[in-house]
């Protein structure tokens, strides 16, 4: 079964860091580029962050540029996020998704999310 | 920045069609593949359309997906309606400047 499951959510302080972690089994996952895609409390789907299959390219929503990092292990089959400066506005439930292919394809399989919570 | 508009909610009855439209703000809203996303309360979204009118395996032919360049707009058409298709829905496509941008989501009442 294709299935990514998230994992490194919880409760942190304003100016905090956290890191996200998602473990992929069922499929190759060399060959698909991944993200993250958080919703925040009763509101709608956004964008985070991207990887291609190499991992040689990143790519970030701005309202996480220069404080979230994305990187990926295709021998432990993991992709992880590094959460840093953290802000409340960052409180959400973060899925992890497979692409269907290179980085501009469509999103196929979503995780069931971690939520993360940015509160003193 | 690139932008999708969705209705905030649509409500059809069982049996019937319901369509959702999907408005890019600029440019040609065929220049990238649109998506749809299901989103029942309390669960992760599941893809029900890819590339503008593409169905996954396991989701029934009820559900269909078009682009309209006269509009600049996507839609996604559900037929004969069931309760179960009750849920959110998230128009998707890619911006120029490598990000992937959501439609705000409609609420789907099925009553």
């Amino acid at each position: 079964e294709v299935q990514v499951v998230e994992s490194g959510g919880g409760l942190v302080q304003p100016g905090g860091s956290l890191r996200l972690c998602c473990a992929a089994s069922g499929f190759t996952f060399s060959k698909y580029a991944m993200s993250w895609v958080r919703q925040a409390p009763g509101k709608g789907l956004e964008w985070v962050s991207g990887i291609t299959n190499t991992g040689g390219d990143t790519y970030f929503a701005d309202s996480v540029k220069g404080r979230f990092t994305l990187s990926r292990d295709n021998f432990k089959n993991t992709l992880c996020l590094q959460m840093n400066s953290l802000r409340a506005e960052d409180t959400a439930i973060y899925f992890c998704v497979k692409g269907r292919g290179s980085i501009r394809d469509a999103f196929d399989i979503w995780g069931q999310g971690t939520m993360v919570t940015v509160s003193s | 920045n690139f932008m999708l508009t969705q209705p905030h909610s649509v409500s059809e009855s069982p049996g019937k069609t319901v369509t959702i439209s999907c408005t890019g703000s600029s440019g040609s809203i065929a220049s990238n593949y649109v998506q749809w996303y299901q989103q029942r309360p309390g669960s992760a979204p599941t893809t029900v359309i890819y590339e503008d009118d593409q169905r996954p395996s396991g989701v029934p032919d009820r559900f269909s997906g078009s682009i309209d360049s006269s509009s600049n707009s996507a839609s996604l058409t559900i037929s004969g309606l069931k309760t179960e298709d009750e849920a959110d829905y998230y128009c998707q496509s890619y911006d120029s400047s490598d990000r992937w941008v959501f439609g705000g989501g409609t609420k789907l009442t099925v009553l």
